[in-house]
């Protein structure tokens, strides 16, 4: 059903060091939105961007960066990693800011 | 921000049996939908529904955005029903979507 595709998988990272997330978002969308989902918890929303820039951001620090490219796919980059950023991390595009979510299978981060 | 809050918790049925799920929301919204998440992580959304009522297959759902509520309901649930059910809402003068903490539906046959 989703078009929304997410790399990597599965990702073991150590405290301090840095990682980038992707997400190719649905043909036609031009909104994606990042969200980290904690073990048991509900997702919880890092930021969205519309047309290349940010659109909104939830209470993450700035270490939570991200990116959207002119054909619309994105990046998620998280630096100066800490154990509690272990957590799936969820990609999801939308036709347009406010509209029906579609999500990526996600990527699965662990930090040790 | 908004906050949304679902229940039950949790919920355990005997494959056949019928369901409601709850979710209000504390503020007014222009966008309220509902996800499954099923047991592999992916979330999948169910409806789109800031108000009125939609019905896709065994699954309706009822968003009564004036009194801050929604409901989803699930007949003649199956094994293939169960995960977490989300429920997520946006305020009018937000960019986020803000999800409530789930029902863990399991279905036994």
């Amino acid at each position: 059903e989703t078009g929304v595709t997410q790399s990597p998988t599965h990702l073991i990272k150590t405290r301090g060091q840095q990682v980038t997330l992707r997400c190719s978002s649905q043909s036609g969308h031009n909104t994606v939105s990042w969200y980290q989902q904690a073990l048991g918890q509900g997702p919880q929303f890092i930021f969205q961007y519309y047309r290349e820039e940010e659109n909104g951001r939830g209470n993450f620090p700035p270490r939570f960066s991200g990116l959207q490219f002119p054909n619309y796919s994105s990046e998620l980059n998280v630096n100066a990693l800490e154990l509690d950023d272990s957590a799936l991390y969820l990609c999801a595009s939308s036709i347009y800011r406010g509209e029906k979510l579609f999500f990526g299978s996600g990527t699965q981060l662990s930090v040790l | 921000g908004i906050q949304v809050e679902q229940s039950p918790p949790d919920l355990i049925l005997q494959e056949g049996a019928n369901s409601t799920l709850r979710c209000n929301f504390s503020d007014s919204v222009n966008n309220l939908q509902w996800f499954h998440q099923n047991p592999w992580g992916q979330l999948i959304n169910l409806f789109y529904i800031p108000s009125g009522t939609k019905q896709n297959g065994r699954l309706s759902a009822t968003t009564v955005a004036t009194e801050r509520y929604s409901l989803l309901y699930i007949s003649s649930s199956q094994t293939t029903d169960s995960g977490v059910y989300f429920c997520a809402a946006q305020e009018t003068s937000g960019s986020r979507l803000t999800f409530g903490e789930g029902t863990q539906l399991t279905v036994n046959p």
